[in-house]
């Protein structure tokens, strides 16, 4: 159980154009989503926190705009990177938490690479 | 805000013996304590917690120590084998948080065979 995927696991794009990200809880309803960033040999930087059906709450210095965050129903979460840059090549991982839980079980993570 | 610290960085044992990884807090209301193992390319995994109201927890291999007082707790690894090397973090979370985790820096553990 507590199973959630990510797709694609990795991606190469070019600078300017926009890379879709999806996070899936494939066996629990996730009310809370979370979006982290991690950079080689890094810990793990939140960036937002999406509960379904409303606005992501963005951590200080990420930029909303940039890094769409939508979560439209309880087992699915996407992030947007939108123009992006070769400084937002990363590795982009979810995480989900079930409802009236504390657990964070974390998806495959994405390697995205601007070019 | 919370802020949790992890130590030592890297760790590197001969397989049979014993990891310990430490990590303090400082929020003092924090009350859960997950510890995630993640191998290189992948998502972390969780692999053991604690809950402030628990002061030791152990599953087959793996154990985590909690002390309240002195805001630190303990993750050991016994009998460690090759495929436990990987990059361990510790982290730490408030109850009305919104489950938000704080993450240690992580320590990267090599079991030599």
């Amino acid at each position: 159980g507590a199973v959630v995927s990510q797709h694609p696991s990795w991606v190469i794009c070019k600078s300017g154009t926009s890379v879709k990200i999806e996070c899936r809880s494939l066996d629990f309803q996730a009310t809370t989503m979370f979006w982290y960033r991690q950079f080689p040999k890094q810990s793990l930087m939140l960036m937002a926190t999406s509960n379904e059906g409303s606005k992501a709450t963005y951590e200080q210095g990420v930029e909303k705009d940039k890094f769409l965050i939508n979560h439209a129903s309880l087992t699915l979460s996407t992030l947007t990177v939108t123009s992006a840059h070769p400084e937002d090549s990363s590795f982009y991982i979810c995480s989900a938490s079930p409802p009236f839980g504390d657990e964070q079980y974390f998806g495959p993570g994405t390697r995205l690479t601007v070019t | 805000g919370e802020n949790v610290e992890q130590h030592p960085s890297t760790l590197s044992v001969q397989e049979g013996d014993s990891a310990v990884i430490k990590c303090t807090y400082s929020d003092s209301a924090s009350n859960y304590f997950p510890w995630y193992k993640q191998e290189l390319g992948k998502g972390p995994q969780l692999i053991i917690d604690i809950r402030s109201n628990v002061g030791e927890k152990k599953d087959q291999r793996i154990a985590v120590t909690l002390n309240k007082t002195a805001k630190h707790f303990s993750l050991h690894i016994t009998e460690t084998q090759p495929e436990d090397s990987a990059v361990y973090f510790c982290a730490a979370s408030l109850d009305n948080a919104g489950n938000m985790l704080t993450f240690g820096g992580g320590t990267r553990l090599m079991v030599k065979p």
